[in-house]
């Protein structure tokens, strides 16, 4: 099974950032997401398509139909300029995407 | 409070056997539905999923690895342990474990990773 994200997203400071995750009926799998910075661990900011953990900003949601999972980033802000990975669990492996570089300008 | 933290050689060379050992706490691995997975990723690459080791001893490897891969654990010391053979340059990464939300397959909790590099 095989995630797609597109390797780059830009978005201007404040305005809001989309961030997709295509896969054959994703729409039927639970996608994961994880925001990385450049050195440090991923951190899980969304779980089960659409939910956030604890201490994670509203500002993040994610949806999830058809053939696409999005991850949106309202209000972006500076701190948000990270790798960006889906993820699923398929035939009993967990998947990940290729990720997405998001750029804050 | 759960943490989790990742230790073994820094350094390997080609063909080696790498050992790493994961050391856990704020949960058990005999607590159903517990599991811990490993995961590693190349400089400038994609994350990649290598195993999971659940409470109730049973394993997953990923396809394209599992013939170099074995999970283990050590209840008593809060551990588990990923070995992998027949080490190749390729296979330099910062190698990660994670805790497993509970009932979902998503990790919420993950070790700060370790740096293996791959050179004779």
């Amino acid at each position: 099974y095989e995630l797609t994200q597109a390797l780059s997203v830009s978005v201007a400071l404040g305005q809001t950032a989309r961030i997709t995750c295509g896969g054959n009926s994703i729409g039927s799998k639970n996608v994961h997401w994880y925001q990385q910075k450049p050195g440090q661990a991923p951190v899980l900011v969304i779980y089960k398509d659409s939910n956030r953990p604890s201490g994670i900003p509203e500002r993040f949601s994610g949806s999830n139909s058809g053939n696409t999972a999005t991850l949106t980033i309202s209000r972006a802000q500076a701190g948000d300029e990270a790798d960006f990975y889906c993820q699923v669990w398929d035939s009993s492996t967990v998947v990940f995407g290729g990720g997405t570089k998001l750029t804050v300008l | 409070q759960i943490t989790l933290k990742e230790s073994g050689p820094t350094l390997v060379k080609p063909t080696q056997t790498l050992t790493l050992t994961c050391t856990f706490s704020g949960f058990s691995l005999s607590t159903n539905g517990v599991t811990v997975g490993w995961f590693r990723q190349p400089p400038g690459k994609a994350l990649e999923w290598l195993a999971l080791f659940y409470w109730d001893d049973d394993k997953r490897y990923s396809p394209s690895l599992k013939s170099r891969l074995a999970i283990t654990k050590d209840t008593s010391k809060n551990q588990v342990v990923l070995t992998m053979t027949n080490m190749d340059p390729v296979d330099t990464a910062t190698y990660y474990c994670a805790h497993r939300g509970e009932g979902w397959y998503y990790f919420d909790y993950w070790g700060q990773g370790t740096l293996v590099t791959v050179s004779s």
